[in-house]
C-alpha cells in the first residue's frame, strides 16, 4: 500500500504486505530528515534518519528514500506487522540547527 | 526507566488559570525542547534550550514561559490559559544540537482548557 502524504492521511494495508508512506517537504535547504513513529497515547519515536547527501538508507525492515529533486521522502516498511500501526511523521532540519519541522503525519492501519 | 518524563499526563483546567508542566530527562542530554501537537496531530516546536540557555523560541505567546533550572529539567508554565491552548505538549531532549542528534520525546501531557 502507498500513501500520498498530506492528501491521504490514512493508509490501510494487510499484515505481511509492504507499506510506503510518502512525505513532501517544502524547504530545498533542508539537509537532514528523520522519520518518527507515534503510537496512540505515546510520544514520537525515532525510526530512521537520512542526510541530504544520501538517496537511500536501510534499517531493520525499514528503508528511507530521498529525492531532493522533487523534495520527496518516503518510508518503506517491509512485511508490515500489526505493531506497525501508528502515525508516521517525517521531519526536516535546516542549516544544522535542532529546529525540526514536522509534516502532518500519515496514519498506518495494519489489518490482520 | 523513563528517559524523558513529564507530568502531569492529563490536565483539565478552566480558562484564565495558570498551570505548569514539568519535564525531566535522565539521558544526560544537553538540549531540551517543548513541542505542541494539535488535534490534527501537527507537531510544532515551541522552545529549545541548550545547557539551560534558550536557543529557539518559535513565536510563542509570552503567556508561555519555559524554565530550565538545570540541563536535566525544562518546565513549561502557561499563564491565563485560553481554549486554543488545548493540545498535547511534548517535552523532548537530544544530546546536542544539529543533525545527527536524535530527539527523544516524552509521553506527552494532554492539556484541556474548558
Amino acid at each position: 500500500g502507498e500513501s500520498v502524504g498530506l492528501h491521504l492521511p490514512t493508509l490501510s494495508v494487510q499484515e505481511g504486505d509492504n507499506s510506503i508512506i510518502n512525505c513532501a517537504y517544502s524547504n530545498s535547504a533542508s539537509d537532514y530528515f528523520i522519520w518518527y513513529k507515534q503510537e496512540s497515547g505515546k510520544g514520537p519515536q525515532f525510526i530512521i534518519d537520512i542526510r541530504s547527501n544520501m538517496d537511500k538508507r536501510q534499517g531493520q525492515r525499514v528503508t528511507v528514500l530521498l529525492n531532493k529533486t522533487v523534495k520527496h521522502l518516503s518510508l518503506q516498511i517491509a512485511a508490515t506487522q500489526p505493531g506497525d500501526s501508528a502515525v508516521y511523521f517525517c521531519a526536516e532540519n535546516v542549516n544544522n540547527f535542532n529546529k525540526f519541522y514536522f509534516g502532518s503525519g500519515t496514519k498506518l492501519n495494519v489489518k490482520p | 526507566d523513563t528517559a524523558v518524563s513529564q507530568t502531569p499526563k492529563y490536565l483539565v483546567t478552566q480558562m484564565g488559570n495558570d498551570k505548569s508542566i514539568k519535564c525531566e530527562q535522565n539521558l544526560g542530554h544537553d538540549t531540551m525542547y517543548w513541542y505542541k501537537q494539535d488535534s490534527k496531530k501537527f507537531l510544532k516546536i515551541m522552545f529549545s534550550y541548550n545547557n539551560k540557555e534558550l536557543i529557539i523560541n518559535e513565536t510563542v505567546p509570552n503567556r508561555f514561559s519555559p524554565k530550565s533550572p538545570d540541563k536535566a529539567h525544562l518546565n513549561l508554565h502557561i499563564n491565563s490559559l485560553e481554549l486554543g491552548d488545548s493540545a498535547v505538549y511534548f517535552c523532548a531532549s537530544s544530546q546536542g544540537q544539529g543533525d545527527g542528534n536524535t530527539i527523544y520525546f516524552g509521553e506527552g501531557s494532554w492539556l484541556t482548557v474548558v
